[in-house]
């Protein structure tokens, strides 16, 4: 199965600042098929970036994902209040879907 | 208004089973893969099953094969996950989420746009 390593664990910011989250894959992802999803607590996972690179519907544009290969990365440009939640990277290329380990972006 | 609503969770003991439901609704539910996945507070997210627009091909993750069995009825738009032998360490709530449209190809088959609110299963003696 493919592994994804999140990193790092936990980012301590201030609203305003820049986010940069990393995800690594242990073998080769399609980026046709490297999701990022953000999750708060009591809440069901929610789909913020596809394909690598694309907003899913509703997605303010402060949030972008790039990468290709193994190593993938969301950004958020400049953190609003709502924006402090733990962050998944996602593969559904090969079976069985895996997600990584999470990065809780905190508020500092 | 897509709407996912999951029912069926619950306490069992150890060796137990549970049928899980999830009624779609607000889209051609027909068209849609569609998958479940559990959440344990305080950690990730896991990809339990997935399933294809007719029935036809199921995938499942390693910790549950053999054990649980994803079906739908697209008849009553509703998604099932029948669990048998169930141990402590699938407790959870139990999420379904909306997959890849039919004809979908590339980027285009993303999943998890919609999700349930969650039922949650515990597993205990």
């Amino acid at each position: 199965e493919i592994v994804l390593t999140q990193s790092p664990g936990t980012l301590s910011l201030s609203p305003g600042e820049r986010a940069t989250l990393s995800c690594m894959a242990s073998q080769s992802v399609s980026r046709m098929y490297l999701a990022w999803f953000q999750q708060k607590r009591g809440q069901a996972p929610r789909l913020l970036i596809y394909g690598a690179s694309s907003r899913a519907t509703g997605i303010p544009d402060r949030f972008s994902g790039s990468g290709s290969g193994t190593d993938f990365t969301l950004t958020i440009s400049r953190l609003e209040p709502e924006d402090f939640a733990v962050y998944y990277c996602q593969q559904y290329d090969k079976s069985p879907l895996t997600f990584g380990g999470g990065t809780k972006v905190e508020i500092k | 208004e897509v709407q996912l609503v999951e029912s069926g969770g619950g306490s069992v003991q150890p060796g137990g089973s549970l049928r899980l439901s999830c009624a779609a609704s607000g889209f051609t539910f027909s068209d849609h893969w569609m998958h479940w996945v559990r959440l344990v507070p305080g950690k990730g997210p896991v990809w339990v099953s997935r399933i294809n627009i007719d029935g036809s091909t199921t995938d499942y993750a390693d910790s549950v094969k053999g054990r649980f069995t994803i079906s739908r009825d697209n008849a009553k738009n509703t998604l099932f996950l029948q669990m048998n032998s169930l141990r402590a360490e699938d407790t959870a709530v139990y999420y379904c989420a909306r997959g890849g449209m039919r004809y979908c190809s590339g980027t285009s088959c993303y999943w998890g746009d919609y999700w349930g609110q969650g039922t949650l299963v515990t597993v205990s003696s």
